[in-house]
């Protein structure tokens, strides 16, 4: 069935450091990877998404990978800044368009 | 990208009675979803608002407990049947064309 495991659930960086978050996968028809942060108070918005026939995608500091084969895929972020700071869900899709979301990840960039 | 607004923003209601939240999007979109979110947690689809016909729901979700309407492709409501105390929460609406954007949500609380 659909399910999408997103790890860490927190994490804490220093700013300029890089910053990794992990989602895994379990339906093998899923074809979309979006990521969304939701600062707080404020609604999810997009940052980045792939779809399944690209393995890397790039929009300056952020990146996302995917590996198929392994069913999972990461967010990179890259030179962190402090306003980088609140929660990222990782989704994924299919054909039919719904979006199943992961657990989601707090990330405190450090000053 | 497309501009979605709902109203209410945030109502407390008690309970046993019923809130209607609508969800107004600025362009037409393909499809429409309506999702809840409780404090801290993740997202967690409800359903898919179809146009024109019955809203496809998920596990967990039934059409008399959160009756869903679409009857064009820029606008649905969600209504909250029967509250309990355990329905307060966040309700987003979100549309999807080739991204999929959301809503402001709505904030419920059931004394």
């Amino acid at each position: 069935g659909e399910n999408v495991e997103q790890h860490p659930s927190t994490l804490s960086v220093q700013e300029g450091d890089s910053a990794v978050i992990k989602c895994t996968y379990s339906d093998s028809a899923s074809n979309y990877f979006p990521w969304y942060k939701q600062e707080l108070g404020k609604r999810p918005q997009l940052i980045i998404d792939i779809r399944s026939n690209v393995g890397e995608k790039k929009d300056q500091r952020i990146a996302v990978t995917l590996n198929k084969t392994a069913k999972h895929f990461s967010l990179h972020i890259t030179e962190t800044q402090p306003e980088d700071s609140a929660v990222y869900f990782c989704g994924q899709g299919d054909s039919s368009y719904k979006l199943i979301f992961g657990s989601g990840t707090r990330l405190l960039v450090r000053p | 990208s497309a501009v979605i607004s709902q109203k209410p923003s945030r109502d407390i209601c008690q309970r046993g009675t019923s809130l209607t939240i609508q969800c107004q999007v600025d362009s037409q979109v393909t499809m429409m979803f309506w999702y809840r979110q409780q404090p801290g947690q993740s997202l967690t689809l409800i359903a898919t608002a179809n146009q024109g016909s019955e809203a496809t729901y998920e596990s967990g979700f039934v059409i008399d407990k959160f009756p869903i309407s679409r009857p064009n492709l820029t606008f649905s409501t969600l209504t909250v049947s029967n509250m309990s105390p355990e329905d307060s929460s966040i309700y987003l609406c979100s549309g999807r064309y080739n991204e999929q954007f959301f809503g402001p949500g709505t904030r419920l609380t059931v004394l």
